[in-house]
């Protein structure tokens, strides 16, 4: 079955500066690949996704890149603010009805 | 749009006991359904998979007998833990695929299950 591992597990970062997370899966058939965001004890979010026809997606501070040939896809937000402070989460499937396996989770602390 | 509920918020019970969440799809039909178990500070886990009007689909290690799901309907999805033990204790939260928009999942607030 599909394995997604997630880097790093947490990081802080300053107010204004970006940050990266990353994910690698090992099902080559995953073709559809959500971010979500999970605030503490809230529902997960989801904030970006791609699917494997694209390699880049955008929507304000946020992006997602996708490397299908080395089965890797990342997250970056730029200008970062306190209230993007949260757990991460990236995600995969093989789309349509089937089942997506989540990442361990980033969690990300935004410094004021 | 796209909104799923989940009742209760969080449950208290004795061990032994049983517990029924319900997962509900509020404005669109959810054909799939999937409950997911979170520990603190721990990634979301699959139980199975729960598809309308057939048996579910349980990953492997997770108790059938022990988790039951029903899927009666496009909109309702329930999860019962028979015989509750603390070991059960955690965050249980339901997802739904929108029936229109197959790959998106749209996630419940979750239940708090805490046994005593």
């Amino acid at each position: 079955g599909e394995n997604v591992e997630q880097h790093p597990s947490t990081l802080s970062v300053q107010e204004g500066d970006s940050a990266v997370i990353k994910c690698t899966y090992s099902d080559s058939a995953s073709n559809y690949f959500p971010w979500y965001k999970q605030e503490l004890g809230k529902r997960p979010q989801l904030i970006i996704d791609i699917r494997s026809n694209v390699g880049e997606k955008k929507d304000q501070r946020i992006a997602v890149t996708l490397n299908k040939t080395a089965k890797h896809f990342s997250l970056h937000i730029t200008e970062t603010q306190p209230e993007d402070s949260a757990v991460y989460f990236c995600a995969a499937s093989t789309g349509g009805y089937q089942k997506v396996t989540f990442g361990t989770g980033t969690k990300l602390q935004v410094i004021p | 749009g796209a909104v799923v509920s989940q009742h209760p918020s969080w449950v208290i019970c004795k061990s032994g006991t049983s517990v029924k969440i319900e997962c509900r799809s509020l404005d669109f039909q959810a054909t799939t359904m999937f409950w997911y178990r979170q520990f603190p500070k721990q990634s979301l886990m699959l139980m199975a998979t729960s598809n309308e009007g057939s048996k579910a689909t349980y990953e492997q290690g997770v108790e059938k007998d022990k988790f039951l799901i029903n899927h009666a309907s496009l909109t309702l999805s329930t999860l019962t833990v028979t015989s509750a033990h603390p070991e059960d204790s955690s965050f249980y939260i339901c997802s739904a695929r929108d029936r229109g928009r197959r790959d998106t999942q749209y996630f419940g607030p979750g239940t708090r299950l805490t046994v005593l």
